[in-house]
């Protein structure tokens, strides 16, 4: 089975400040197709997941530009390059190339 | 606009039985894949199982497998989880979700899940 370790657990940012969460996986999410099956989400408190990035960089409709995300093979990154209140929540990172597995998940608190 | 709404979740005692449903709306169900998550109290997201669009081909996490199952009824626009034998820590938020993808060939993309519904609470408690 495919494990998905995001660090750190949680953080606490300073609005305009940037943030960075980590996803590091077992195995390499590149596919024979030649796509990464590497997905972010975030969770608002109260409410569902909400996807934010898919096939690594791509940021999905709606999402704003401050979000972006890299990597490549095994580890993969999700950058906020300022934060506003409003990025409070859980973030999860998600593969797809077995099965579906998530990371733990990564607290983003606002100072 | 585009719609998931869980149901059937509650309380239910240990090795009981009970039946989630997902309703969709807004886009064309019987093309998606979909998906159940399930979010224990204060935890992470969890898989549990996703279906082929047509229903013909089904997998499930090996924490609920043999004792869930998927179905559904694109006659009715809906997805089903039956679950049996349930356990304490089967308790959590389900959430149904669809599985999107645009194109065909080497012009696919891989949106992931990218509608989710917003959850029915399960609580297995004697």
């Amino acid at each position: 089975d495919i494990v998905l370790t995001q660090t750190p657990l949680s953080l606490s940012v300073t609005p305009g400040q940037p943030a960075s969460i980590s996803c590091k996986s077992s195995q390499s999410l590149l596919h024979r197709d030649g796509k990464t099956h590497l997905y972010w989400y975030m969770q608002k408190p109260g409410q569902s997941p909400q996807l934010l990035i898919h096939e690594v960089s791509n940021r999905f409709s709606g999402v704003p530009d401050r979000f972006s995300g890299s990597g490549s093979g095994t580890d993969f990154t999700l950058k906020i390059s300022r934060v506003e209140a409003a990025d409070a929540g859980i973030y999860f990172c998600m593969q797809s190339i077995q099965l579906r597995t998530f990371g733990q998940g990564t607290k983003v608190e606002i100072k | 606009q585009v719609k998931l709404v869980e149901s059937g979740g509650g309380v239910v005692q240990p090795e009981r039985s009970l039946r989630l449903s997902c309703a969709a709306s807004g886009f064309t169900f019987s093309k998606y894949a979909l998906h159940w998550v399930r979010q224990a109290p204060d935890k992470g997201l969890e898989w549990v199982a996703i279906i082929s669009y047509d229903g013909s081909i089904k997998y499930y996490a090996d924490a609920v497998k043999g004792r869930f199952t998927l179905s559904r009824d694109n006659s009715r626009d809906t997805l089903y989880l039956q679950m049996h034998s349930l356990r304490a820590e089967d308790t959590a938020i389900y959430y149904c979700t669809r599985e999107s993808t645009s194109g065909s060939g080497s012009n696919v993309v891989y949106y992931g899940m990218d509608v989710w519904g917003q959850g029915t609470t399960v609580t297995v408690s004697s």
